[in-house]
């Protein structure tokens, strides 16, 4: 497609459950970026893929986020257990390089948690 | 480690009149610098970028940004403000070295009165 795309838009989880968010980054784009963005806050880095290798996670909150890019294209956070406080959007960027380059950003997923 | 400053979390404007959003950011390396738009339930808009040709950069809907190394500011301005303009504006560092590629600013929500 032309831009990133994220599924599912909106979804509701009741807490305690588990979720999955898809993105669908710019074909040929090395690099997919995800972050969470709070209700009225900056996007806050959660983990970086180049290609299908995942070079830095130091942004996911717990053990109970973990994300995957197994070919080097499609990716999926997924979220265990979820919890009130994982209420937020999630966006996924993809960028063609690493360096210098500008992140093109998919619509975010917004998630709450009941 | 990278950081961005947003110095101001609102500004309002009246329509017709300029527009200027302040942002100072701290990096050990060269960065490369942008300004990205978000509208209400909108996916963020890239509006422009430096990476270390011209230290003026123009962007589209005619907002510029001046890269100014010795005051390590990026501040974004235009002329004269249109109601279109009203939304949520976050800068950006990027020095490309790692996983968090790109940092985001607090951002500052710009208003628009007619």
């Amino acid at each position: 497609g032309a831009g990133v795309s994220q599924s599912p838009r909106y979804k509701v989880a009741k807490r305690g459950q588990d979720v999955a968010l898809r993105c669908d980054p710019i074909s040929g784009h090395v690099s997919l970026f995800w972050y969470q963005q709070a209700l009225g806050q900056g996007p806050e880095f959660l983990t970086y893929f180049q290609n299908e290798a995942q070079l830095d996670k130091s942004g996911l909150p717990s053990d109970r986020f973990f994300a995957e890019r197994p070919e080097g294209s499609v990716s999926t956070l997924k979220i265990q257990r979820t919890q009130q406080e994982d209420s937020a959007v999630y966006l996924c960027a993809s960028s063609l390089r690493r360096v210098n380059t500008e992140a093109f950003f998919g619509q975010g997923t917004r998630l709450t948690v009941v | 480690a990278q950081s961005v400053t947003q110095l101001d979390s609102h500004v309002s404007v009246s329509e017709g009149t300029p527009v200027l959003l302040r942002c100072n950011y701290s990096s050990s390396y060269s960065p490369s610098l942008f300004w990205y738009v978000q509208h209400p339930n909108k996916g963020l808009q890239l509006l422009l970028k430096y990476t270390s040709a011209a230290t003026l950069v123009k962007g589209i809907n005619g907002f510029e940004a001046e890269f100014k190394k010795s005051e390590t500011s990026f501040h974004l301005t235009k002329p004269s403000a249109h109601m279109s303009d009203a939304a949520e504006y976050f800068c950006v560092v990027s020095d490309g070295r790692g996983g968090q590629n790109f940092v985001f600013g607090p951002g500052t929500r710009l208003s628009v009165l007619p």
